[in-house]
């Protein structure tokens, strides 16, 4: 059975970087799109980039600017890092799989709080 | 950027009930492209519906979905006790973003 864990700060000072890893048991990172997905409080799902092993990448346009999603296939994780972060990036933050753009597997997710 | 949003933003139904779900999409989407997750209390949004109409892995035969252009459905034929969740509709047409629904809560009556 496949599973996905993510591992990182649960706070992070404005200004500084974010940066999260994900897990995966029961399934290569070789296939398949590995996304970031958050959940701000009170609000809907945000999807927020996904890269491949492949390489194709895309990211929310809004968070271009900031956010890398990179592939360990060592590790059989995939991390996370958004730069210059605001309260408003305060958020449940899950990393899933994706398969022709739907979510099939999620972690259970981790609270990140922006705040000095 | 496709905005999704749901109505109702609760239901409030009984064990046994029938829940019809609705999702609208600011434009058109391709019912190839549209999802349903639920997500229970604490856990993770689970994959429900993709293509619209297809049950991911281990989905009952209660939760079916339906649905072409703007308008999309979700029906849960016989509600059962762990069905009391919040309900988000995705659609994976017009990217990037992916986009999300607001959610629709069903709680017990």
């Amino acid at each position: 059975q496949m599973q996905l864990q993510e591992s990182g700060p649960g706070l992070v000072k404005p200004s500084e970087t974010l940066s999260l890893t994900c897990t995966v048991s029961g399934a290569s990172v070789r296939s398949h799109y590995w996304t970031w997905i958050r959940q701000p409080p009170g609000r809907r799902l945000e999807w927020i980039g996904y890269n491949s092993y492949s390489g194709t990448s895309d990211y929310w346009p809004s968070l271009k600017s900031r956010v890398t999603i990179s592939i360990d296939t060592s590790t059989n994780q995939f991390s996370l890092k958004l730069n210059s972060v605001t309260a408003a990036d305060t958020a449940i933050y899950y990393c899933a799989r994706g398969s022709t753009g739907a979510f099939d597997y999620w972690s259970q997710g981790t609270l990140v709080t922006v705040s000095s | 950027e496709i905005v999704l949003t749901q109505s109702p933003g609760t239901l409030s139904l009984s064990p046994g009930e029938r829940a019809t779900l609705s999702c609208r999409a600011s434009q058109s989407v391709n019912s190839k492209f549209f999802a349903w997750y639920q997500q229970r209390p604490g856990q993770a949004p689970r994959l429900l519906i993709h293509g619209s109409t297809n049950r991911a892995n281990g989905i009952p035969d209660r939760f079916s979905g339906s649905g072409s252009g703007t308008d999309f459905t979700l029906t849960i034929s016989r509600l059962e006790p762990e069905d009391f969740a919040v309900y988000y509709c995705q659609q994976y047409d017009a990217f990037p973003p992916f986009t999300f629904g607001p959610g629709t809560r069903v709680d017990i009556k």
